[in-house]
């Protein structure tokens, strides 16, 4: 099957400090990732593309620069929440493609900031 | 911008009912998918319909597909009180290289016993 593990499932931090999440495809290499924000009881917002080797495509609105991404294999990209403010307290999701197998997604990152 | 808006948000029912779920979208697509997420929890994906399909079946999932009209149901029959979780559809749009999926709002089902 097609396997995408996530990390942290749940992180709390301090408003200021910086958050790192892992998205990483165990059974198969992942090319293109994808960074989900949900808010409670509301859909999947796609925040950004995550390209292996190269940069990641945001979405309209969302900062490039608060969100960082990076997809340095091809079985790992880390989304980093940097300064991070009360108001970016949400689920974040990952997911990866994998040819014949469609869309996997991680089991997501409850983030509280405090 | 969101893609599909799915109806009825919320759908509560007895276990051995049907649920149906609609999904409507805006934009041209390849194909059409459901997924399912339980509380706090990733998604799971359930089925798939190709834009050139009209209805597939898998299980207790029935799907159907209406490009002209442009919406998408899905049918749980028989539902169990394991269904519950949210459902939402999604659709998906090539973007140059990379395909990327579009969530619809999602429709919250309880089954109780």
């Amino acid at each position: 099957g097609a396997v995408v593990s996530q990390h942290p499932s749940r992180v709390i931090c301090k408003s200021g400090t910086s958050v790192k999440i892992e998205c990483r495809s165990l059974d198969f290499q992942a090319t293109t990732m994808f960074w989900y924000r949900q808010f409670p009881k509301k859909s999947l917002m796609l925040m950004a593309t995550s390209n292996e080797g190269s940069k990641a495509t945001y979405e309209q609105g969302v900062e490039k620069d608060k969100f960082l991404i990076n997809h340095a294999s091809l079985t790992l990209s880390t989304l980093t929440v940097t300064s991070a403010h009360p108001e970016d307290s949400s689920f974040y999701i990952c997911s990866a493609r994998r040819f014949g197998y469609g869309y996997t997604f991680g089991s997501g990152t409850r983030l509280t900031v405090v | 911008s969101q893609q599909g808006e799915e109806d009825p948000q919320a759908l509560s029912i007895q276990e051995g009912e049907n649920a149906t779920m609609n999904c409507s979208y805006k934009t041209s697509i390849n194909n059409l998918q459901w997924y399912r997420q339980n509380s706090g929890r990733g998604l799971v994906h359930l089925i798939l319909i190709r834009s050139n399909e009209r209805e597939k079946h898998s299980g207790r999932l029935r799907v159907t597909l209406d490009t002209s009209k442009k919406s998408s149901s899905l049918l749980i029959t028989a539902s169990r009180a394991a269904d519950t979780a949210s459902y939402f559809c999604a659709t998906v749009l090539n973007t140059g290289t990379a395909s990327k999926l579009t969530f619809g709002t999602g429709t919250r089902l309880q089954v109780t016993l």
